[in-house]
Protein backbone atom coordinates (compact mmCIF):
# COMPACT_ATOMS: atom_id res chain seq x y z
CA UNK A 1 0.00 0.00 0.00
CA UNK A 2 1.05 3.67 -0.17
CA UNK A 3 3.82 4.33 2.35
CA UNK A 4 5.70 7.64 2.82
CA UNK A 5 8.87 7.50 4.74
CA UNK A 6 11.60 8.34 6.02
CA UNK A 7 15.30 7.22 5.86
CA UNK A 8 16.42 8.86 9.24
CA UNK A 9 14.63 9.79 12.73
CA UNK A 10 16.55 12.25 13.48
CA UNK A 11 18.98 14.99 12.09
CA UNK A 12 22.07 16.76 13.76
CA UNK A 13 23.64 19.78 11.99
CA UNK A 14 25.97 22.79 12.71
CA UNK A 15 24.74 26.11 12.62
CA UNK A 16 25.65 27.53 9.22
CA UNK A 17 25.70 24.14 7.56
CA UNK A 18 23.69 23.00 5.04
CA UNK A 19 21.18 20.25 5.53
CA UNK A 20 19.31 17.76 3.76
CA UNK A 21 15.95 15.45 4.87
CA UNK A 22 15.38 12.27 3.09
CA UNK A 23 11.94 10.65 2.04
CA UNK A 24 10.84 7.48 0.24
CA UNK A 25 7.26 7.20 -0.54
CA UNK A 26 6.07 4.17 -2.37
CA UNK A 27 3.21 4.85 -4.60
CA UNK A 28 3.84 6.06 -8.30
CA UNK A 29 0.55 7.25 -8.87
CA UNK A 30 1.95 10.46 -6.07
CA UNK A 31 1.33 13.78 -8.07
CA UNK A 32 1.66 15.97 -5.60
CA UNK A 33 4.42 16.55 -2.53
CA UNK A 34 4.69 18.79 0.25
CA UNK A 35 7.26 19.53 2.95
CA UNK A 36 6.08 20.72 6.30
CA UNK A 37 8.03 22.22 9.19
CA UNK A 38 6.59 21.39 12.64
CA UNK A 39 7.61 23.96 15.68
CA UNK A 40 7.04 22.00 19.45
CA UNK A 41 3.63 22.87 20.18
CA UNK A 42 2.44 24.14 16.88
CA UNK A 43 0.65 22.98 14.05
CA UNK A 44 2.70 22.29 11.15
CA UNK A 45 3.91 24.96 8.91
CA UNK A 46 4.30 24.80 4.74
CA UNK A 47 7.34 24.96 3.57
CA UNK A 48 7.60 23.86 0.10
CA UNK A 49 5.75 21.90 -2.59
CA UNK A 50 6.30 20.20 -5.85
CA UNK A 51 4.18 18.51 -8.25
CA UNK A 52 5.11 14.95 -9.90
CA UNK A 53 6.13 17.40 -13.48
CA UNK A 54 8.92 18.67 -11.82
CA UNK A 55 12.56 17.50 -10.11
CA UNK A 56 13.58 20.82 -8.28
CA UNK A 57 11.61 23.48 -6.93
CA UNK A 58 13.70 26.29 -4.67
CA UNK A 59 12.09 28.44 -2.13
CA UNK A 60 13.92 30.85 0.26
CA UNK A 61 16.96 28.70 1.78
CA UNK A 62 15.21 25.31 0.90
CA UNK A 63 15.24 23.28 -2.33
CA UNK A 64 13.06 20.43 -2.83
CA UNK A 65 14.14 17.15 -5.24
CA UNK A 66 12.28 14.94 -6.55
CA UNK A 67 13.53 11.44 -7.93
CA UNK A 68 10.58 9.65 -9.70
CA UNK A 69 12.85 6.90 -10.70
CA UNK A 70 13.63 6.01 -7.12
CA UNK A 71 10.63 7.53 -5.62
CA UNK A 72 13.05 9.91 -3.33
CA UNK A 73 11.73 12.97 -2.07
CA UNK A 74 14.12 15.62 -0.60
CA UNK A 75 14.16 18.60 1.56
CA UNK A 76 17.51 20.78 1.62
CA UNK A 77 17.80 23.42 3.92
CA UNK A 78 21.42 26.09 3.45
CA UNK A 79 23.11 27.68 6.02
CA UNK A 80 20.88 26.24 8.79
CA UNK A 81 19.33 28.33 11.19
CA UNK A 82 18.87 28.18 15.35
CA UNK A 83 15.02 28.62 13.98
CA UNK A 84 15.29 25.70 11.57
CA UNK A 85 15.38 23.15 14.99
CA UNK A 86 12.02 21.56 14.17
CA UNK A 87 10.20 17.93 12.86
CA UNK A 88 9.90 17.43 9.49
CA UNK A 89 7.48 16.10 7.96
CA UNK A 90 7.27 14.89 3.99
CA UNK A 91 3.61 14.56 2.66
CA UNK A 92 2.34 13.25 -0.58
CA UNK A 93 -0.87 13.45 -2.26
CA UNK A 94 -2.06 10.47 -4.80
CA UNK A 95 -3.71 11.91 -8.02
CA UNK A 96 -7.69 12.06 -7.08
CA UNK A 97 -7.27 11.53 -3.89
CA UNK A 98 -8.65 13.76 -1.12
CA UNK A 99 -6.27 13.52 1.76
CA UNK A 100 -2.33 13.85 2.00
CA UNK A 101 -0.40 11.03 3.35
CA UNK A 102 2.17 12.01 5.84
CA UNK A 103 5.97 10.58 6.92
CA UNK A 104 6.94 9.79 10.11
CA UNK A 105 9.25 12.69 10.79
CA UNK A 106 12.83 13.85 11.09
CA UNK A 107 13.54 15.89 14.22
CA UNK A 108 16.42 18.51 13.00
CA UNK A 109 18.48 19.81 15.48
CA UNK A 110 20.83 22.80 15.03
CA UNK A 111 24.07 22.93 16.89
CA UNK A 112 25.64 26.50 17.87
CA UNK B 1 -8.49 36.29 12.01
CA UNK B 2 -5.46 35.41 9.91
CA UNK B 3 -5.27 30.96 10.35
CA UNK B 4 -6.89 28.35 11.25
CA UNK B 5 -7.79 28.36 14.98
CA UNK B 6 -9.01 25.75 17.31
CA UNK B 7 -10.38 25.76 20.66
CA UNK B 8 -9.65 24.25 23.31
CA UNK B 9 -6.16 23.97 22.71
CA UNK B 10 -6.15 21.48 26.12
CA UNK B 11 -8.59 18.99 26.70
CA UNK B 12 -8.37 16.31 29.54
CA UNK B 13 -11.17 14.35 29.77
CA UNK B 14 -12.35 10.88 32.00
CA UNK B 15 -12.26 7.66 29.74
CA UNK B 16 -15.82 7.44 28.74
CA UNK B 17 -16.68 10.73 28.25
CA UNK B 18 -17.56 12.89 25.01
CA UNK B 19 -15.56 15.71 24.08
CA UNK B 20 -15.82 18.35 21.35
CA UNK B 21 -13.10 19.75 19.56
CA UNK B 22 -13.98 22.38 17.37
CA UNK B 23 -11.60 24.02 14.03
CA UNK B 24 -12.49 27.70 12.41
CA UNK B 25 -10.70 27.89 9.01
CA UNK B 26 -9.68 30.62 7.39
CA UNK B 27 -12.10 32.94 5.80
CA UNK B 28 -12.95 31.73 1.99
CA UNK B 29 -11.34 28.01 2.29
CA UNK B 30 -13.92 25.46 1.66
CA UNK B 31 -11.72 22.53 1.92
CA UNK B 32 -11.20 21.44 5.78
CA UNK B 33 -9.55 18.57 7.46
CA UNK B 34 -9.19 16.87 10.55
CA UNK B 35 -6.17 14.78 11.39
CA UNK B 36 -4.53 13.54 14.70
CA UNK B 37 -1.22 12.91 15.66
CA UNK B 38 0.00 10.83 18.00
CA UNK B 39 3.00 11.47 19.91
CA UNK B 40 6.15 11.56 17.86
CA UNK B 41 4.67 9.92 15.39
CA UNK B 42 3.06 11.34 11.47
CA UNK B 43 -0.43 12.39 11.24
CA UNK B 44 -3.36 10.58 10.61
CA UNK B 45 -5.99 12.08 8.14
CA UNK B 46 -9.32 11.33 9.95
CA UNK B 47 -11.86 13.40 7.50
CA UNK B 48 -12.17 15.90 4.70
CA UNK B 49 -14.74 18.15 3.71
CA UNK B 50 -14.93 20.01 0.57
CA UNK B 51 -17.71 22.89 0.50
CA UNK B 52 -21.42 21.35 -0.10
CA UNK B 53 -19.74 17.45 -0.75
CA UNK B 54 -20.41 14.60 1.18
CA UNK B 55 -17.35 14.08 3.76
CA UNK B 56 -14.32 11.92 3.26
CA UNK B 57 -14.93 10.18 6.58
CA UNK B 58 -12.29 7.04 5.43
CA UNK B 59 -9.77 7.75 8.22
CA UNK B 60 -11.97 7.84 11.48
CA UNK B 61 -10.50 5.06 13.08
CA UNK B 62 -14.18 3.87 14.55
CA UNK B 63 -17.61 4.84 14.73
CA UNK B 64 -17.35 6.70 18.36
CA UNK B 65 -15.73 9.47 15.80
CA UNK B 66 -17.95 11.83 13.96
CA UNK B 67 -17.74 14.96 12.43
CA UNK B 68 -19.64 18.22 11.34
CA UNK B 69 -19.14 21.36 9.37
CA UNK B 70 -21.94 24.11 9.55
CA UNK B 71 -22.42 26.66 6.71
CA UNK B 72 -19.37 25.75 5.19
CA UNK B 73 -17.35 27.00 7.48
CA UNK B 74 -16.81 25.95 11.35
CA UNK B 75 -16.13 22.35 11.93
CA UNK B 76 -16.85 19.78 15.23
CA UNK B 77 -14.87 16.83 15.57
CA UNK B 78 -16.75 14.63 18.23
CA UNK B 79 -15.64 11.55 19.90
CA UNK B 80 -17.92 9.74 22.21
CA UNK B 81 -16.94 7.31 25.01
CA UNK B 82 -13.60 8.90 24.95
CA UNK B 83 -10.62 5.72 25.40
CA UNK B 84 -7.27 6.27 26.42
CA UNK B 85 -5.94 5.47 22.88
CA UNK B 86 -7.83 8.59 21.66
CA UNK B 87 -4.73 10.75 23.54
CA UNK B 88 -3.20 12.85 21.16
CA UNK B 89 -2.82 16.11 19.53
CA UNK B 90 -6.13 16.82 16.34
CA UNK B 91 -5.44 19.06 14.12
CA UNK B 92 -7.26 21.03 11.50
CA UNK B 93 -6.45 22.30 8.46
CA UNK B 94 -8.00 24.31 5.54
CA UNK B 95 -7.24 25.19 2.18
CA UNK B 96 -8.83 27.47 -0.67
CA UNK B 97 -10.00 24.52 -3.03
CA UNK B 98 -9.15 20.82 -3.69
CA UNK B 99 -6.95 18.84 -2.28
CA UNK B 100 -3.49 20.36 -4.05
CA UNK B 101 -3.82 23.06 -2.20
CA UNK B 102 -1.93 23.83 0.55
CA UNK B 103 -3.25 23.09 3.33
CA UNK B 104 -2.89 25.15 6.14
CA UNK B 105 -2.80 23.86 9.98
CA UNK B 106 -4.41 24.94 12.94
CA UNK B 107 -2.35 24.92 16.97
CA UNK B 108 -4.01 22.21 17.27
CA UNK B 109 -6.03 20.06 20.36
CA UNK B 110 -3.79 18.28 22.53
CA UNK B 111 -6.70 15.59 24.06
CA UNK B 112 -5.54 13.73 27.19
CA UNK B 113 -7.67 11.01 28.42
CA UNK B 114 -7.07 9.93 32.04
Amino acid sequence: GESVGLHLPTLSVQEGDNSIINCAYSNSASDYFIWYKQESGKGPQFIIDIRSNMDKRQGQRVTVLLNKTVKHLSLQIAATQPGDSAVYFCAENIGGAQKLVFGQGTRLTINP
Amino acid sequence: GAGVSQSPSNKVTEKGKDVELRCDPISGHTALYWYRQSLGQGLEFLIYFQGNSAPDKSGLPSDRFSAERTGGSVSTLTIQRTQQEDSAVYLCASSFTKNTDTQYFGPGTRLTVL
